[in-house]
Protein backbone atom coordinates (compact mmCIF):
# COMPACT_ATOMS: atom_id res chain seq x y z
CA UNK A 1 0.00 0.00 0.00
CA UNK A 2 0.54 3.87 -0.07
CA UNK A 3 3.29 5.00 2.63
CA UNK A 4 6.07 7.23 2.95
CA UNK A 5 8.28 6.82 5.98
CA UNK A 6 11.79 8.31 7.30
CA UNK A 7 14.37 6.50 8.32
CA UNK A 8 15.38 7.86 11.92
CA UNK A 9 12.95 9.87 14.48
CA UNK A 10 15.70 12.09 15.45
CA UNK A 11 18.63 13.96 14.32
CA UNK A 12 21.03 15.81 16.21
CA UNK A 13 23.22 18.10 14.56
CA UNK A 14 25.73 21.29 15.19
CA UNK A 15 25.51 24.46 13.91
CA UNK A 16 26.90 25.23 10.75
CA UNK A 17 27.01 21.57 9.69
CA UNK A 18 24.81 19.97 7.08
CA UNK A 19 22.05 18.40 7.67
CA UNK A 20 20.59 15.44 5.94
CA UNK A 21 16.91 14.09 6.62
CA UNK A 22 16.11 10.42 4.78
CA UNK A 23 12.52 9.26 3.69
CA UNK A 24 11.85 6.15 1.90
CA UNK A 25 8.76 5.55 0.19
CA UNK A 26 6.55 2.46 -1.12
CA UNK A 27 4.78 3.31 -3.94
CA UNK A 28 6.15 3.30 -6.96
CA UNK A 29 3.98 4.81 -9.06
CA UNK A 30 4.19 8.33 -6.83
CA UNK A 31 5.36 11.34 -8.73
CA UNK A 32 5.22 13.90 -6.74
CA UNK A 33 6.88 14.66 -3.37
CA UNK A 34 7.04 17.57 -0.65
CA UNK A 35 9.33 18.20 2.45
CA UNK A 36 7.02 20.17 5.32
CA UNK A 37 8.75 21.76 8.57
CA UNK A 38 6.67 21.63 11.53
CA UNK A 39 7.92 24.06 14.59
CA UNK A 40 6.12 22.65 18.19
CA UNK A 41 2.63 23.35 18.46
CA UNK A 42 2.18 25.10 15.30
CA UNK A 43 1.15 23.64 11.38
CA UNK A 44 3.84 22.12 9.17
CA UNK A 45 4.93 24.65 6.34
CA UNK A 46 6.23 23.81 2.88
CA UNK A 47 9.24 23.59 2.68
CA UNK A 48 10.16 22.45 -1.18
CA UNK A 49 8.45 19.59 -3.55
CA UNK A 50 9.99 17.70 -6.61
CA UNK A 51 8.28 15.79 -9.13
CA UNK A 52 9.50 12.37 -10.77
CA UNK A 53 10.80 13.73 -13.43
CA UNK A 54 13.76 14.96 -12.02
CA UNK A 55 16.42 14.12 -9.27
CA UNK A 56 17.47 17.23 -7.69
CA UNK A 57 15.98 20.70 -7.03
CA UNK A 58 17.32 23.41 -4.83
CA UNK A 59 16.04 25.77 -3.07
CA UNK A 60 17.02 28.54 -0.28
CA UNK A 61 19.68 27.06 1.45
CA UNK A 62 17.69 23.09 0.76
CA UNK A 63 18.07 20.52 -1.47
CA UNK A 64 15.92 17.79 -2.10
CA UNK A 65 17.09 14.66 -3.65
CA UNK A 66 15.06 11.90 -5.34
CA UNK A 67 16.39 8.16 -6.29
CA UNK A 68 13.87 6.61 -8.13
CA UNK A 69 15.42 3.19 -8.17
CA UNK A 70 15.30 2.69 -4.20
CA UNK A 71 12.78 5.17 -4.07
CA UNK A 72 14.52 7.42 -1.58
CA UNK A 73 14.35 11.00 -1.02
CA UNK A 74 16.79 13.22 1.20
CA UNK A 75 16.31 16.58 2.44
CA UNK A 76 19.49 18.59 3.01
CA UNK A 77 20.12 22.06 4.82
CA UNK A 78 23.16 23.33 4.47
CA UNK A 79 24.90 25.84 7.40
CA UNK A 80 22.25 24.37 9.30
CA UNK A 81 20.57 27.19 12.23
CA UNK A 82 19.06 26.89 15.20
CA UNK A 83 15.67 27.97 13.78
CA UNK A 84 16.17 25.26 11.76
CA UNK A 85 15.47 22.84 15.14
CA UNK A 86 11.74 21.08 14.00
CA UNK A 87 9.98 18.05 13.02
CA UNK A 88 10.32 17.28 9.13
CA UNK A 89 7.92 15.39 6.85
CA UNK A 90 8.18 13.87 3.83
CA UNK A 91 5.06 13.40 1.85
CA UNK A 92 3.54 12.23 -1.45
CA UNK A 93 0.41 12.54 -3.30
CA UNK A 94 -2.31 9.35 -2.87
CA UNK A 95 -3.33 7.47 -5.50
CA UNK A 96 -5.85 9.06 -6.45
CA UNK A 97 -4.06 12.58 -6.80
CA UNK A 98 -6.42 13.92 -3.86
CA UNK A 99 -4.52 14.33 -0.35
CA UNK A 100 -1.27 13.76 1.17
CA UNK A 101 0.16 10.60 3.24
CA UNK A 102 2.50 11.93 5.39
CA UNK A 103 5.71 9.68 6.80
CA UNK A 104 6.23 10.07 10.86
CA UNK A 105 8.81 12.76 10.80
CA UNK A 106 12.00 13.26 11.75
CA UNK A 107 12.99 15.66 14.77
CA UNK A 108 15.90 18.14 14.07
CA UNK A 109 17.51 19.72 17.27
CA UNK A 110 20.05 21.81 16.25
CA UNK A 111 22.77 22.69 19.31
CA UNK A 112 24.77 26.18 19.09
CA UNK B 1 -4.26 38.98 6.26
CA UNK B 2 -4.63 35.92 4.39
CA UNK B 3 -4.78 32.57 5.82
CA UNK B 4 -6.10 29.63 7.71
CA UNK B 5 -7.75 30.31 11.30
CA UNK B 6 -8.71 27.41 13.50
CA UNK B 7 -10.35 27.67 17.21
CA UNK B 8 -9.76 26.80 19.55
CA UNK B 9 -5.98 26.51 20.01
CA UNK B 10 -6.97 24.36 23.01
CA UNK B 11 -10.25 22.31 23.89
CA UNK B 12 -11.13 20.03 26.29
CA UNK B 13 -14.16 17.68 26.42
CA UNK B 14 -15.01 15.32 28.52
CA UNK B 15 -15.90 11.77 27.45
CA UNK B 16 -19.22 11.08 25.38
CA UNK B 17 -19.48 14.40 24.24
CA UNK B 18 -19.34 15.68 20.68
CA UNK B 19 -17.25 18.74 19.81
CA UNK B 20 -17.01 20.65 16.77
CA UNK B 21 -13.71 22.32 15.44
CA UNK B 22 -13.03 25.37 13.33
CA UNK B 23 -11.51 25.66 10.49
CA UNK B 24 -11.71 28.75 8.61
CA UNK B 25 -10.20 30.26 5.32
CA UNK B 26 -9.80 33.47 3.03
CA UNK B 27 -7.87 32.39 0.72
CA UNK B 28 -10.40 31.39 -1.74
CA UNK B 29 -9.41 27.82 -1.90
CA UNK B 30 -11.33 25.32 -3.03
CA UNK B 31 -10.00 22.62 -1.72
CA UNK B 32 -9.89 22.10 2.39
CA UNK B 33 -8.82 18.90 4.67
CA UNK B 34 -8.62 17.46 8.43
CA UNK B 35 -5.89 15.41 9.45
CA UNK B 36 -4.83 14.16 12.90
CA UNK B 37 -1.68 14.24 14.31
CA UNK B 38 -0.98 12.13 17.53
CA UNK B 39 2.67 12.28 19.37
CA UNK B 40 5.79 11.20 17.65
CA UNK B 41 3.31 10.28 14.92
CA UNK B 42 2.95 12.18 10.88
CA UNK B 43 -0.26 13.58 9.72
CA UNK B 44 -3.15 11.31 8.99
CA UNK B 45 -5.80 12.07 7.01
CA UNK B 46 -9.43 12.39 8.53
CA UNK B 47 -11.43 13.98 5.49
CA UNK B 48 -11.14 16.32 2.50
CA UNK B 49 -13.30 18.43 0.63
CA UNK B 50 -12.85 19.39 -3.18
CA UNK B 51 -15.57 21.67 -3.89
CA UNK B 52 -18.38 23.44 -1.78
CA UNK B 53 -21.29 20.28 -0.74
CA UNK B 54 -18.84 17.62 -1.14
CA UNK B 55 -15.94 15.96 0.79
CA UNK B 56 -14.66 12.58 1.07
CA UNK B 57 -13.52 9.79 3.58
CA UNK B 58 -9.98 9.98 4.42
CA UNK B 59 -7.96 7.28 5.53
CA UNK B 60 -9.05 7.24 9.34
CA UNK B 61 -12.81 8.88 9.35
CA UNK B 62 -14.47 6.84 11.37
CA UNK B 63 -16.00 8.44 14.22
CA UNK B 64 -15.77 12.29 12.62
CA UNK B 65 -17.74 14.26 10.77
CA UNK B 66 -17.40 17.35 8.32
CA UNK B 67 -19.96 19.26 6.33
CA UNK B 68 -18.62 21.86 3.48
CA UNK B 69 -21.54 24.56 3.13
CA UNK B 70 -19.30 27.60 2.65
CA UNK B 71 -16.35 27.85 0.76
CA UNK B 72 -14.19 29.12 3.39
CA UNK B 73 -15.21 26.98 6.44
CA UNK B 74 -14.82 23.06 6.67
CA UNK B 75 -15.71 22.56 10.32
CA UNK B 76 -15.30 19.23 11.65
CA UNK B 77 -17.06 17.22 13.96
CA UNK B 78 -15.23 14.84 16.69
CA UNK B 79 -18.26 12.20 17.49
CA UNK B 80 -18.62 10.15 20.80
CA UNK B 81 -18.02 6.89 18.41
CA UNK B 82 -14.49 8.06 18.26
CA UNK B 83 -12.25 6.22 20.53
CA UNK B 84 -9.61 7.64 20.74
CA UNK B 85 -10.12 11.93 19.87
CA UNK B 86 -7.18 13.18 22.36
CA UNK B 87 -4.79 14.32 19.20
CA UNK B 88 -3.92 17.31 17.63
CA UNK B 89 -5.73 18.52 14.60
CA UNK B 90 -4.96 20.30 11.59
CA UNK B 91 -6.82 22.09 9.03
CA UNK B 92 -5.31 22.86 5.55
CA UNK B 93 -6.55 24.15 2.13
CA UNK B 94 -5.29 24.23 -1.26
CA UNK B 95 -6.04 26.14 -4.59
CA UNK B 96 -7.12 22.58 -5.60
CA UNK B 97 -6.29 19.34 -5.72
CA UNK B 98 -3.48 17.23 -6.58
CA UNK B 99 0.52 18.05 -8.25
CA UNK B 100 1.61 21.73 -7.86
CA UNK B 101 -1.26 22.31 -5.45
CA UNK B 102 0.81 23.31 -1.68
CA UNK B 103 -1.40 22.89 1.07
CA UNK B 104 -1.31 25.66 3.95
CA UNK B 105 -1.78 24.86 7.27
CA UNK B 106 -3.62 26.24 10.29
CA UNK B 107 -2.11 26.50 13.31
CA UNK B 108 -4.10 23.28 14.72
CA UNK B 109 -6.46 22.57 17.57
CA UNK B 110 -5.47 20.48 20.30
CA UNK B 111 -8.22 18.03 21.81
CA UNK B 112 -8.12 16.76 25.27
CA UNK B 113 -11.06 14.19 26.25
CA UNK B 114 -11.26 12.68 29.76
Amino acid sequence: GESVGLHLPTLSVQEGDNSIINCAYSNSASDYFIWYKQESGKGPQFIIDIRSNMDKRQGQRVTVLLNKTVKHLSLQIAATQPGDSAVYFCADLNQAGTALIFGKGTTLSVSS
Amino acid sequence: DGGITQSPKYLFRKEGQNVTLSCEQNLNHDAMYWYRQDPGQGLRLIYYSQIVNDFQKGDIAEGYSVSREKKESFPLTVTSAQKNPTAFYLCASSVGTGIMYEQYFGPGTRLTVT
